[in-house]
């Protein structure tokens, strides 16, 4: 089976920009969180989708936003970028068997810098 | 909230020895999980334990082991055997009964020399 993918892996924008990310879970998985990793601030869960509906939301701007179209595949955009944005953003996909506590895959990430 | 606490920022340890690496939560729910994952190098993630907050029993996985004290709100992971393919940074995650949102501590960088 093939595992959860991050398009694009490298990604430089400058201030101001908005940028997409797009994430393809793992087949027949139906649960996709996100998460920002800086040096400074650790990893910081975003969002989780499941069913393309919003289960939980983390401590960020409403500049991040995210969905998840029907067939799993999700997309995270960030607007207005600003330099602390630049970050590695990780996506992680869940069987959902159970309502919580899954084991998440992650995703190789995508590098967003921001210029 | 949750908060996530990994007290040892780096550690390194010989190879074929055992090492613990200790992770603290704070929560105030009854229900919950938690975990550790591995990060190489290279950077994927990956799960090494997972425990689910009403077993006691021990979650063990080969080599890896942990010791969770739900009273002192405890998860520390043992590594016995450590091979070099050990070396990466190691977080100590939470996670409620809401989801999977997991809340991650600060993270171990583990060092295996041979």
């Amino acid at each position: 089976k093939a595992g959860v993918t991050q398009t694009p892996r490298y990604l430089i924008k400058t201030r101001g920009q908005q940028v997409t990310l797009s994430c393809s879970p793992i087949s027949g998985h139906r649960s996709v969180s996100w998460y920002q990793q800086t040096p400074g601030q650790g990893l910081q869960f975003l969002f989780e989708y499941f069913s393309e509906t919003q289960r939980n939301k983390g401590n960020f701007p409403g500049r991040f936003s995210g969905r998840q179209f029907s067939n799993s595949r999700s997309e995270m955009n960030v607007s207005t970028l600003e330099l602390g944005d630049s970050a590695l953003y990780l996506c992680a996909s869940s069987l959902a068997s159970r309502t919580s506590g899954n084991e998440q895959f992650f995703g190789p990430g995508t590098r967003l810098t921001v210029l | 909230a949750q908060t996530v606490t990994q007290s040892q920022p780096e550690m390194s340890v010989q190879e074929a020895e055992t090492v613990t690496l200790s992770c603290t939560y704070d929560t105030s729910e009854n229900n919950y999980y938690l975990f550790w994952y591995k990060q190489p190098p290279s950077r994927q993630m990956i799960l090494v334990i997972r425990q689910e907050a009403y077993k006691q029993q021990n979650a063990t996985e080969n080599r890896f082991s942990v010791n969770f004290q739900k009273a002192a709100k405890s998860f520390s992971l043992k590594i016995s055997d450590s091979q070099l393919g050990d070396t990466a940074m190691y977080f100590c995650a939470f996670s409620n009964n809401a989801g999977n949102m997991l809340t991650f501590g600060g993270g171990t960088r583990l060092m295996v020399k041979p």
